[in-house]
């Protein structure tokens, strides 16, 4: 079946505008997650989705970053006033979430540039 | 708190020789382990998982990995390296928090 689906797969933007990133959960994944991947930092996570539960927000790096998740299911990522420092992959992560050992899946992230 | 260290952030093998990608792990409680790999602009692809049980986990491609309490490592082994097989390797650890906790990766390069 379909994987996660991320979109755009590239983007280039200028410093200081507001960008948005997209993914698609396999279809009856409960749980969404956002990592960011870095030449510096390696992959570090951003937020979390469960469901109807409260986002975990902890990984957020600042309050430029938002992100929400209509009807459970798809996605946004939101950078607002973007610095060269955002620039990074972004990649997003479902998985069924039933128990603490389900894996997740990948998909294949979007390459974000700021100039 | 957790965090996981992957000694080498290069290793270089021949084709057919062993492949062995080192990951300890720090735990207060018993952790899920994972490892994953990832291809030139490409997400991160599940090659095995750790949970409870067996000690030797086996995963996808030929790829196996053992879980040593003792010496909180979960290292990736595979007999004989294909060319196919270069690629960036993760290992991550997750408790009772939801996110995976990354390694900080392996970059595995197969000499012909």
């Amino acid at each position: 079946g379909a994987g996660v689906s991320q979109s755009p797969s590239n983007k280039v933007t200028e410093k200081g505008k507001d960008v948005e990133l997209r993914c698609d959960p396999i279809s009856g994944h409960t749980a969404l997650y956002w990592y960011r991947q870095s030449l510096g930092q390696g992959l570090e996570f951003l937020i979390y989705f469960q469901g109807n539960s409260a986002p975990d927000k902890s990984g957020l790096p600042s309050d430029r970053f938002s992100a929400e998740r209509t009807g459970g299911s798809v996605s946004t990522l939101t950078i607002q006033r973007t610095q060269q420092e955002d620039s990074a992959v972004y990649l997003c992560a479902s998985s069924l979430d039933r128990h603490p050992e389900e894996p997740q899946h990948f998909g294949d992230g979007t390459r974000l540039s700021i100039l | 708190a957790q965090s996981v260290t992957q000694l080498g952030s290069h290793v270089s093998v021949s084709e057919g020789a062993l492949v062995l990608l080192r990951c300890n792990y720090s735990s207060s409680v018993p952790p899920y382990l994972f490892w994953y790999v990832q291809y030139p602009n490409q997400g991160l692809q599940l090659l095995l998982k750790y949970t409870t049980g067996a000690t030797l986990v086996k995963g996808i491609n030929g790829f196996e990995a053992e879980f040593k309490k003792s010496e909180t490592s979960f290292h990736l082994t595979k007999p004989s390296a294909h060319m196919s097989d270069a690629a960036e390797y993760f290992c991550a650890v997750k408790t009772s928090a939801r996110q995976l906790t990354f390694g900080s990766g392996t970059q595995l390069t197969v000499l012909p």
